[in-house]
């Protein structure tokens, strides 16, 4: 089973910071996934990597395969972005391919 | 159209009680999931089905836990005899394809199941 961390798990900032959130996972994965959960649990999809990086908006994923590796940076943050973000991964060889979730980050921007 | 769709959002169930939960996947999505998230944990897979058929349902913490989608498309997760353990958000998410490159699930907003 692959085990998948995340850093930090809490992470307070002032609003305008620079964030980064960092998830190690232990086993090789098809693809992997940044997911933001708001109070009252409903769950967005922000990326779905399988390498290099991807942007939108404020929002910046890499990945290193190598390294099995990722981080979610967010530029400029507002209180708004203030969620549980969530890095979760897909088994190798396609298939059922369910999730693994790490434990997720509780982020809180204040103004 | 629309998205994920769950009912309902809240279940509060005393202790031995049978509930059902459902799930409403995007149209035409071939793959559903059921994840169960713990407070303060991150979601768990139960069980996954491809069309009607459930293809792994390993994650299923015990049989008093049930999942079907007799057409492909609507799933039920029916949990038998509830114990205070099983409270939780219960998610479900739906993929368009079975694997390979259409990898993206799509998450539904929860039932949040408190067993009292």
């Amino acid at each position: 089973k692959n085990e998948v961390e995340q850093s930090p798990q809490n992470l307070t900032a002032q609003e305008g910071e620079f964030i980064t959130i960092n998830c190690s996972y232990s086993v090789g994965i098809s693809a992997l996934h940044w997911l933001q959960q708001h109070p009252g649990g409903g769950i967005v999809s922000l990326f779905m990597l399988s390498s290099g990086k991807k942007k939108h908006g404020r929002l910046i994923a890499t990945i290193n395969i190598q390294e099995k590796h990722s981080s979610l940076h967010i530029t400029a943050s507002h209180p708004r972005d203030s969620a549980v973000y969530i890095c979760a991964v897909g088994g190798v060889g396609g298939g059922a391919d369910g999730l693994t979730f790490g434990k997720g980050t509780h982020l809180i921007i204040q103004p | 159209g629309a998205g994920v769709s769950q009912s309902p959002r809240y279940k509060v169930a005393k202790r031995g009680q049978d509930v059902a939960l459902r799930c409403d996947p995007i149209s035409g999505h071939v793959s559903l999931f059921w994840y169960q998230q713990a407070l303060g944990q991150g979601p768990e897979f139960l069980t996954y089905f491809q069309n009607e058929a459930q293809l792994d349902k390993s994650g299923l913490p015990s049989d008093r836990f049930f999942a079907e989608r007799p057409e492909g498309s609507v799933s039920t997760l029916k949990i038998q005899r509830t114990q205070q353990e099983d409270s939780a958000v219960y998610l479900c998410a739906s993929r368009l394809g079975r694997g390979g490159r259409t990898y993206e699930q799509y998450f539904g907003p929860g039932t949040r199941l408190t067993v009292t």
